[in-house]
């Protein structure tokens, strides 16, 4: 299973909004809205920012959506704060019954 | 409040093993899938294993399958990971995550660092 691809770093000023793609395959991405988003400060672990491509966990801030089209998905983060300055990777069930990831973006707020 | 906690971590020689635990509290462990996740430092997220809840249906990454076995022993809320013949590409942060089923991983531990080297 190879990892979905994301750009390696994307950059936005405070205040403004980013997007960040997330591109799979018909087996995976494709084939399923069970696309999920995790922040990773460094240092941290990963925590689960969006899941089923737009859902948000209770304690999320609805400045973090997602959506998908085809095999590709997106995060977008509104508002950006210099809080959000982390690493965002995004994942997805796949037909062969697990999980996979993404390549990671670096977010930089200038 | 969900909490895991892996531990077992540490340096280990190529071709030695190495177990991992990791510890659940705040929920009910047997019926929640658990996975094993591993982080190289500076690099990306890395799919290792996957249990189901009652510890059948194991899945591993082809990069560990055939030297790591993930098991779980749900009367001690405990998640293992059994690592045989490690290489130095094993190297990384190892973390166990409780599984939201097919949605992703919902709450992940602090993470144990296995260093493989001679």
């Amino acid at each position: 299973q190879s990892a979905l691809a994301q750009p390696a770093s994307v950059s936005g000023s405070p205040g403004q909004s980013i997007t960040i793609s997330c591109t799979g395959t018909s087996s995976d991405i494709g084939n399923y809205n069970y696309v999920s988003w995790y922040q990773q400060h460094p240092g941290k672990a990963p925590i689960l920012l969006i899941y089923d491509v737009s859902k948000r966990p209770s304690g999320i801030s609805n400045r973090f959506s997602g959506s998908k089209s085809g095999n590709t998905a997106s995060l977008t983060i509104s508002g950006l704060q210099a809080e959000d300055e982390a690493h965002y990777y995004c994942s997805s069930y796949t037909t062969i019954s697990t999980y996979v990831f993404g390549t990671g973006t670096t977010v930089t707020v200038l | 409040q969900v909490q895991l906690v892996e531990s077992g971590g540490g340096v280990v020689q190529p071709g030695r093993s190495l177990r991992l635990s990791c510890a659940a509290s705040g929920f009910t462990f047997s019926t929640y899938g658990m996975h094993w996740v591993r982080q190289a430092p500076g690099k990306g997220l890395d799919y290792v294993a996957v249990i189901s809840y009652d510890g059948s249906k194991p899945y591993y990454a082809d990069s560990v399958k055939g030297r790591f076995t993930v098991s779980r022993d749900n009367s001690k809320n405990t998640l293992y990971l059994q690592m045989n013949n490690l290489r130095a590409e094993d190297t990384a942060f190892y973390y166990c995550a409780r599984d939201l089923p097919f949605s992703g991983l919902d709450n992940w531990g602090p993470g144990t660092l296995v260093t493989v080297s001679s």
